[in-house]
Protein backbone atom coordinates (compact mmCIF):
# COMPACT_ATOMS: atom_id res chain seq x y z
CA UNK A 1 0.00 0.00 0.00
CA UNK A 2 1.29 3.56 -1.02
CA UNK A 3 2.40 5.44 2.31
CA UNK A 4 3.35 8.38 0.96
CA UNK A 5 1.72 10.22 -2.09
CA UNK A 6 2.51 13.02 -3.58
CA UNK A 7 0.64 13.69 -6.62
CA UNK A 8 1.48 16.53 -8.64
CA UNK A 9 4.62 14.54 -10.73
CA UNK A 10 5.59 18.01 -12.30
CA UNK A 11 4.91 21.62 -11.41
CA UNK A 12 6.06 24.56 -13.54
CA UNK A 13 5.91 28.35 -12.47
CA UNK A 14 7.18 31.27 -13.24
CA UNK A 15 9.80 33.00 -10.51
CA UNK A 16 7.92 34.89 -8.00
CA UNK A 17 5.06 32.55 -8.38
CA UNK A 18 4.44 31.31 -4.56
CA UNK A 19 3.98 27.06 -4.77
CA UNK A 20 2.37 24.37 -3.10
CA UNK A 21 3.26 20.86 -2.67
CA UNK A 22 0.85 18.55 -1.60
CA UNK A 23 1.87 15.47 0.62
CA UNK A 24 -0.32 13.05 2.12
CA UNK A 25 0.26 10.06 4.01
CA UNK A 26 -0.75 6.81 5.69
CA UNK A 27 -0.20 5.20 8.88
CA UNK A 28 -1.41 3.37 11.58
CA UNK A 29 0.97 4.39 14.42
CA UNK A 30 0.07 7.11 16.81
CA UNK A 31 3.91 8.03 16.51
CA UNK A 32 5.50 8.92 13.58
CA UNK A 33 7.75 11.47 12.17
CA UNK A 34 7.51 13.33 8.67
CA UNK A 35 10.05 15.29 6.81
CA UNK A 36 10.84 17.43 3.37
CA UNK A 37 13.70 16.89 1.12
CA UNK A 38 15.02 18.35 -1.88
CA UNK A 39 17.02 16.82 -4.50
CA UNK A 40 18.33 19.80 -6.51
CA UNK A 41 19.78 18.73 -9.93
CA UNK A 42 23.74 17.70 -8.42
CA UNK A 43 21.34 14.54 -7.27
CA UNK A 44 22.56 14.92 -3.30
CA UNK A 45 19.25 14.89 -0.82
CA UNK A 46 18.78 17.54 1.37
CA UNK A 47 17.06 17.74 4.83
CA UNK A 48 14.41 20.27 4.94
CA UNK A 49 11.99 20.32 7.77
CA UNK A 50 11.03 17.37 10.59
CA UNK A 51 7.58 17.11 12.15
CA UNK A 52 6.91 14.61 14.88
CA UNK A 53 3.06 13.31 14.79
CA UNK A 54 2.24 14.97 18.30
CA UNK A 55 3.28 18.47 16.94
CA UNK A 56 0.73 20.04 14.33
CA UNK A 57 1.89 23.67 14.36
CA UNK A 58 2.94 24.91 11.21
CA UNK A 59 6.51 26.21 10.74
CA UNK A 60 7.89 29.05 8.41
CA UNK A 61 11.22 29.06 7.22
CA UNK A 62 12.26 32.25 5.18
CA UNK A 63 10.33 31.18 2.14
CA UNK A 64 9.61 27.69 2.97
CA UNK A 65 6.37 26.88 5.14
CA UNK A 66 4.72 23.86 6.13
CA UNK A 67 1.20 22.97 6.98
CA UNK A 68 0.66 19.80 8.76
CA UNK A 69 -3.05 18.97 9.07
CA UNK A 70 -3.36 14.99 11.01
CA UNK A 71 -7.26 15.20 10.37
CA UNK A 72 -6.58 15.11 6.90
CA UNK A 73 -3.13 13.25 6.85
CA UNK A 74 -1.66 15.68 5.04
CA UNK A 75 1.76 17.46 5.24
CA UNK A 76 2.00 20.01 2.54
CA UNK A 77 4.99 22.35 1.70
CA UNK A 78 4.55 26.02 0.35
CA UNK A 79 7.43 27.83 -1.49
CA UNK A 80 6.65 31.57 -1.21
CA UNK A 81 8.35 34.27 -4.32
CA UNK A 82 9.88 31.37 -5.87
CA UNK A 83 13.17 31.45 -7.57
CA UNK A 84 15.53 30.03 -10.06
CA UNK A 85 17.34 28.32 -7.27
CA UNK A 86 14.02 26.28 -6.04
CA UNK A 87 13.82 24.26 -9.37
CA UNK A 88 14.33 20.71 -7.38
CA UNK A 89 13.00 17.32 -6.72
CA UNK A 90 11.02 17.23 -3.32
CA UNK A 91 10.21 14.41 -1.46
CA UNK A 92 8.06 13.85 1.47
CA UNK A 93 8.80 11.15 3.79
CA UNK A 94 7.16 8.96 6.55
CA UNK A 95 9.20 7.52 9.55
CA UNK A 96 7.80 4.99 11.18
CA UNK A 97 8.00 1.63 13.00
CA UNK A 98 8.75 -1.60 11.23
CA UNK A 99 10.67 -4.93 11.53
CA UNK A 100 13.42 -4.25 13.64
CA UNK A 101 13.14 -0.17 13.90
CA UNK A 102 11.90 2.52 12.41
CA UNK A 103 12.03 3.02 8.53
CA UNK A 104 11.59 6.11 6.65
CA UNK A 105 9.11 5.37 3.48
CA UNK A 106 9.35 8.50 0.71
CA UNK A 107 6.78 9.94 -2.11
CA UNK A 108 7.57 9.62 -5.40
CA UNK A 109 8.73 13.01 -5.49
CA UNK A 110 7.24 16.26 -7.13
CA UNK A 111 9.71 18.02 -9.26
CA UNK A 112 9.61 21.97 -9.69
CA UNK A 113 10.65 23.84 -12.11
CA UNK A 114 10.56 27.57 -11.69
CA UNK A 115 11.35 29.85 -15.08
CA UNK A 116 12.72 33.00 -14.81
CA UNK B 1 33.75 16.94 8.81
CA UNK B 2 31.37 13.47 9.48
CA UNK B 3 29.46 12.36 6.24
CA UNK B 4 28.47 9.38 4.44
CA UNK B 5 31.14 8.11 1.30
CA UNK B 6 29.69 5.91 -1.28
CA UNK B 7 31.40 4.59 -3.80
CA UNK B 8 32.58 3.99 -6.80
CA UNK B 9 29.86 6.86 -8.39
CA UNK B 10 29.41 5.42 -11.38
CA UNK B 11 29.55 1.39 -11.80
CA UNK B 12 29.24 -0.81 -14.72
CA UNK B 13 29.00 -4.52 -14.78
CA UNK B 14 27.73 -7.23 -17.25
CA UNK B 15 24.93 -8.80 -16.71
CA UNK B 16 24.87 -12.12 -14.54
CA UNK B 17 27.63 -11.00 -11.97
CA UNK B 18 27.27 -9.84 -8.55
CA UNK B 19 28.52 -6.31 -7.38
CA UNK B 20 28.91 -4.80 -4.46
CA UNK B 21 28.18 -1.04 -3.62
CA UNK B 22 30.57 0.34 -1.02
CA UNK B 23 28.42 2.47 1.86
CA UNK B 24 31.12 4.46 4.99
CA UNK B 25 29.57 6.42 7.64
CA UNK B 26 31.97 8.46 10.17
CA UNK B 27 28.80 9.99 11.95
CA UNK B 28 28.34 7.53 14.63
CA UNK B 29 25.01 6.52 13.87
CA UNK B 30 23.65 3.67 14.52
CA UNK B 31 21.30 3.40 11.69
CA UNK B 32 21.91 2.62 8.15
CA UNK B 33 19.44 2.47 5.06
CA UNK B 34 19.56 1.66 0.73
CA UNK B 35 17.31 3.34 -1.26
CA UNK B 36 16.89 2.67 -4.94
CA UNK B 37 15.64 5.85 -7.32
CA UNK B 38 14.52 5.19 -10.63
CA UNK B 39 12.93 8.10 -12.66
CA UNK B 40 9.18 8.94 -11.53
CA UNK B 41 9.35 6.62 -8.34
CA UNK B 42 11.28 8.48 -6.18
CA UNK B 43 13.30 6.38 -3.29
CA UNK B 44 12.12 2.68 -2.19
CA UNK B 45 13.97 0.88 0.80
CA UNK B 46 16.24 -1.97 -0.07
CA UNK B 47 17.42 -2.59 3.65
CA UNK B 48 17.85 -1.04 6.52
CA UNK B 49 19.82 -1.92 9.93
CA UNK B 50 19.51 -0.23 13.42
CA UNK B 51 22.14 -1.88 14.92
CA UNK B 52 25.38 -3.48 13.94
CA UNK B 53 24.67 -7.46 13.03
CA UNK B 54 20.89 -7.16 12.56
CA UNK B 55 19.32 -6.01 9.31
CA UNK B 56 15.67 -5.92 7.69
CA UNK B 57 14.34 -6.09 4.42
CA UNK B 58 12.70 -3.13 2.68
CA UNK B 59 10.05 -2.69 0.12
CA UNK B 60 11.81 -4.50 -2.59
CA UNK B 61 15.13 -6.46 -1.06
CA UNK B 62 14.94 -9.16 -3.85
CA UNK B 63 17.69 -9.57 -5.73
CA UNK B 64 19.80 -7.75 -3.05
CA UNK B 65 21.70 -8.74 0.23
CA UNK B 66 23.85 -6.54 2.68
CA UNK B 67 25.88 -7.11 6.02
CA UNK B 68 26.53 -5.03 8.93
CA UNK B 69 29.25 -6.03 10.65
CA UNK B 70 30.49 -3.04 11.39
CA UNK B 71 29.20 0.30 12.87
CA UNK B 72 30.43 2.72 9.89
CA UNK B 73 29.71 0.50 7.14
CA UNK B 74 27.11 -1.34 5.50
CA UNK B 75 27.84 -2.49 1.65
CA UNK B 76 25.11 -3.62 -0.49
CA UNK B 77 25.22 -6.81 -2.74
CA UNK B 78 23.49 -6.43 -6.27
CA UNK B 79 23.15 -9.84 -7.28
CA UNK B 80 22.43 -11.70 -10.50
CA UNK B 81 18.98 -12.32 -9.23
CA UNK B 82 17.70 -8.87 -9.20
CA UNK B 83 15.52 -8.24 -12.24
CA UNK B 84 16.48 -4.79 -13.50
CA UNK B 85 19.58 -3.49 -11.63
CA UNK B 86 19.94 -0.81 -13.08
CA UNK B 87 19.42 2.79 -11.33
CA UNK B 88 20.72 5.01 -8.90
CA UNK B 89 21.65 3.80 -5.12
CA UNK B 90 21.32 6.12 -2.34
CA UNK B 91 22.58 5.04 0.89
CA UNK B 92 22.07 7.12 4.51
CA UNK B 93 22.31 7.11 8.41
CA UNK B 94 20.54 8.83 11.29
CA UNK B 95 20.88 9.04 14.85
CA UNK B 96 17.74 7.37 15.83
CA UNK B 97 14.13 7.69 14.34
CA UNK B 98 13.14 11.53 14.62
CA UNK B 99 16.11 12.63 13.56
CA UNK B 100 16.67 13.37 9.84
CA UNK B 101 18.41 11.18 7.02
CA UNK B 102 22.07 11.98 6.01
CA UNK B 103 23.00 10.75 2.26
CA UNK B 104 25.64 9.56 0.59
CA UNK B 105 26.35 11.11 -2.96
CA UNK B 106 24.96 7.70 -4.11
CA UNK B 107 26.74 5.34 -6.58
CA UNK B 108 25.07 5.20 -10.56
CA UNK B 109 24.79 1.09 -11.24
CA UNK B 110 24.33 0.19 -14.95
CA UNK B 111 24.25 -3.11 -16.34
CA UNK B 112 24.39 -4.23 -19.79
Amino acid sequence: AQKVTQAQTEISVVEKEDVTLDCVYETRDTTYYLFWYKQPPSGELVFLIRRNSFDEQNEISGRYSWNFQKSTSSFNFTITASQVVDSAVYFCALSEWGTGGFKTIFGAGTRLFVKA
Amino acid sequence: DGGITQSPKYLFRKEGQNVTLSCEQNLNHDAMYWYRQDPGQGLRLIYYSQIVNDFQKGDIAEGYSVSREKKESFPLTVTSAQKNPTAFYLCASNRDSNSPLHFGNGTRLTVT
